[in-house]
């Protein structure tokens, strides 16, 4: 079965720090997708980022970057120079092709704080 | 707006009710999914449409969660004879499928379902 891990419930940073937001995978398939999604208080999820399994590079997005290591089954997310409007909970998602439903499941979020 | 849509955003029904919820989803996407979201957690797969077809059911929580697509667009998700265990936020989710290609899912705000 498939399980997303995200250890770090919450974090809390002063603006303008560096912060990573761990994510730890487990599945049996070979090929799948892992995600990355923003919830701010208003509830709605925030498409960030998707990353297929045979895609290792890293990718950076503006002050946004993801660290995909398959040997470690993780897949972190670093947001640079924070800002109080970072303020949300974070999801990493997994979805497995070979079920060919491709529903996501989730890891339990880290709710990050950005304190001005 | 050409995001998805639920209605209503907030419900707050009695024990023992029935409860329904509708989703529009973006107006291209066949595929349409609905999860469940608890406080403190990530949203938990439901059940999945391919147009009006209702691929898989098995996640839903019990026999009092039904859903429907009948015409592949709307889809909607009613829970009879509410129990208090079952206030959440309910989400919904749509993605484009074409052969074994996916996009990624985007969602709606949620419904927040509340029982007394």
């Amino acid at each position: 079965a498939q399980k997303v891990t995200q250890a770090q419930t919450e974090i809390s940073v002063v603006e303008k720090e560096d912060v990573t937001l761990d994510c730890v995978y487990e599945t049996r398939d070979t090929t799948y997708y892992l995600f990355w999604y923003k919830q701010p208080p208003s509830g709605e999820l925030v498409f960030l980022i998707r990353r297929n399994s045979f895609d290792e590079q890293n990718e950076i997005s503006g002050r946004y970057s993801w660290n995909f290591q398959k040997s470690t089954s993780s897949f972190n997310f670093t947001i640079t120079a924070s800002q109080v409007v970072d303020s949300a909970v974070y999801f990493c998602a997994l979805s497995e092709e070979n079920t060919g439903r491709r529903a996501l499941t989730f890891g339990s979020g880290t709710r990050l704080q950005v304190q001005p | 707006d050409t995001g998805v849509s639920q209605d209503p955003r907030h419900k707050i029904t009695k024990r023992g009710q029935n409860v329904t919820f509708r989703c529009d989803p973006i107006s291209e996407h066949n595929r349409l999914y609905w999860y469940r979201q608890t406080l403190g957690q990530g949203p938990e797969f439901l059940t999945y449409f391919q147009n009006e077809a209702q691929l898989e059911k098995s996640r839903l929580l019990s026999d009092r969660f039904s859903a429907e697509r009948p015409k592949g667009s709307f889809s909607t998700l009613e829970i009879q004879r509410t129990e208090q265990g079952d206030s959440a936020m309910y989400l919904c989710a749509s993605s484009l499928g074409i052969g074994t290609q996916n996009t990624e899912a985007f969602f709606g705000q949620g419904t927040r379902l509340t029982v007394v």
